[in-house]
């Protein structure tokens, strides 16, 4: 199985300042398709998850563009440029190039 | 506007069987793969099996911890989605998601789910 390791663990930030998480994958997530199928979805406190990323760097419907994602192979990072309230939760990097695996998620809260 | 609606979750006793139910609304069911992700208590996110569409074999995959206990199955015709779980232990307790794609990913969107509760 394909193992996805996230960093940090918790991301205290101040409302306005930016945040970036990394997530690093055990092996290549590229596909015979040629396509990385790299996920980030968040869940914010008391809600099911929600798709913010897809394939690496596509945000979503409704995601707003403080969001974006990058990265290849195994290394990829989600960034926020400008924290704002709602945006607290844990969030969660995602691969389904084989099969499908999670990483252990990053909990983001204000300072 | 997608929906997704969990329903048959409660309590259970180890060893027991539970079935859980996913209606479906607002996207073309039968193209669709569908997923359950499961969630315990506290803790992150867990793949627990997909059902792939009709032109794509129809193939369902699970993850290891469920395999040989719980099986997927859809109707189409009733846009419904089923997790049947048999031998359950205490580990499997989780909030389980119905989760579909629609064209993005297989994770597009995600139901409110439902507690299914494994305890003597």
């Amino acid at each position: 199985d394909i193992v996805m390791t996230q960093t940090p663990l918790s991301s205290p930030v101040t409302l306005g300042q930016p945040a970036s998480i990394s997530c690093r994958s055990s092996q290549s997530l590229v596909y015979s398709d040629g396509n990385t199928y790299l996920n980030w979805l968040q869940q914010r406190p008391g809600q099911p998850p929600r798709l913010l990323i897809y394939k690496i760097s596509n945000r979503f419907s409704g995601v707003p563009d403080r969001f974006s994602g990058s990265g290849a192979g195994t290394d990829f990072t989600l960034k926020i440029s400008r924290v704002e309230a709602e945006d607290v939760g844990v969030y969660y990097c995602m691969q389904a190039t084989q099969s499908v695996t999670f990483g252990g998620g990053t909990k983001v809260e204000i300072k | 506007e997608v929906q997704l609606v969990e329903s048959g979750g409660g309590l259970v006793k180890p060893g027991g069987s539970l079935r859980l139910s996913c209606a479906a609304s607002g996207f073309t069911f039968s193209n669709a793969w569908m997923s359950w992700v499961r969630q315990a208590p506290g803790k992150g996110l867990e793949w627990v099996g997909r059902i792939k569409i009709k032109i794509h074999g129809g193939t369902i995959d699970y993850a290891a911890p469920v395999k040989g206990r719980f099986t997927i199955s859809r109707d189409d015709s009733k846009n419904m989605l089923y997790l049947q779980m048999n031998s359950l232990k205490t580990e499997d307790t989780a909030v389980y998601y119905c989760v579909t794609g629609v064209g993005f990913t297989e994770v597009d969107y995600w139901g409110q789910g439902t507690l299914v509760t494994v305890s003597s």
